[in-house]
């Protein structure tokens, strides 16, 4: 069974840009999970989307939106790109929601200049 | 005081130590706990998933959970140098219907020596 595939692995951008990453869950899986890391932070949840609606949401700014497609393939936007917005951005996948094992991707290293 | 609470570390042993990982955490309400393991550029990997209080063990790793402690621990037997990685627990409680609050550690960073 195929993992869960972020793309693309690594993205470099400048303040006040936008950017969208992907992300394919395992198959079968209808809950999709968008994640910050960064040093200082750790592991921060930011949102996740079920059978195409946002079911639970973390505390960051609404610069930071997603989507869940019918397939259950999600991507996330950022935009107005700010210097503090360069993380490890993992999308994680499930069978049933927060409260279930989380499947990880290997991330999408954002870099801001 | 944070809600998960994580010793960064770094935590360094000899091969074939037992290794002895721990968070605290202060809401109550947590039900679901698990340890994930991550290596350096890759995602988190699921070791541990355990519900409620008690012990779970598999292989090299058992994990443990005291509720009434607000505490949680996982013991790695006879470490290996490719146990070498940040351990970061996590927890998730209902916050009604089918919303869940998921909340990690910040991880401790463990380096096995040969």
């Amino acid at each position: 069974k195929a993992g869960v595939t972020q793309t693309p692995r690594y993205l470099i951008k400048t303040r006040g840009q936008q950017v969208t990453l992907s992300c394919s869950p395992i198959s079968g899986h209808r809950s999709v999970s968008w994640y910050q890391q960064t040093p200082g932070q750790g592991l921060q949840f930011l949102f996740e989307y079920f059978s195409e609606t946002q079911r639970n949401k973390g505390n960051f700014p609404g610069r930071f939106s997603g989507r869940q497609f019918s397939n259950s393939r999600s991507e996330m936007n950022v935009s107005t790109l700010e210097l503090g917005d360069s993380a490890l951005y993992l999308c994680a996948s499930s069978n049933g929601g927060l409260n279930q094992p989380q499947h990880f991707g290997d991330g999408t290293r954002l870099s801001i200049l | 005081q944070k809600e998960v609470e994580q010793d960064p570390g770094p935590l360094s042993v000899p091969e074939g130590a037992i290794v002895s990982l721990n968070c605290t955490y202060s809401n109550s309400a947590f039900q679901y706990f698990m340890w994930y393991r991550q290596y350096s550029r890759k995602g988190p990997e699921l070791l541990m998933y355990t519900y409620s209080s008690g012990n779970k063990e598999d292989g090299r790793f058992t994990a443990q959970v005291d509720k009434s402690s607000k505490y949680i621990s996982l013991f790695i037997r006879d470490s290996q140098p490719s146990d070498s990685a940040t351990y970061l627990c996590a927890m998730s409680a209902n916050s009604g219907g089918s919303n869940y609050k998921l909340t990690f550690g910040k991880g401790t960073l463990l380096t096995v020596n040969p």
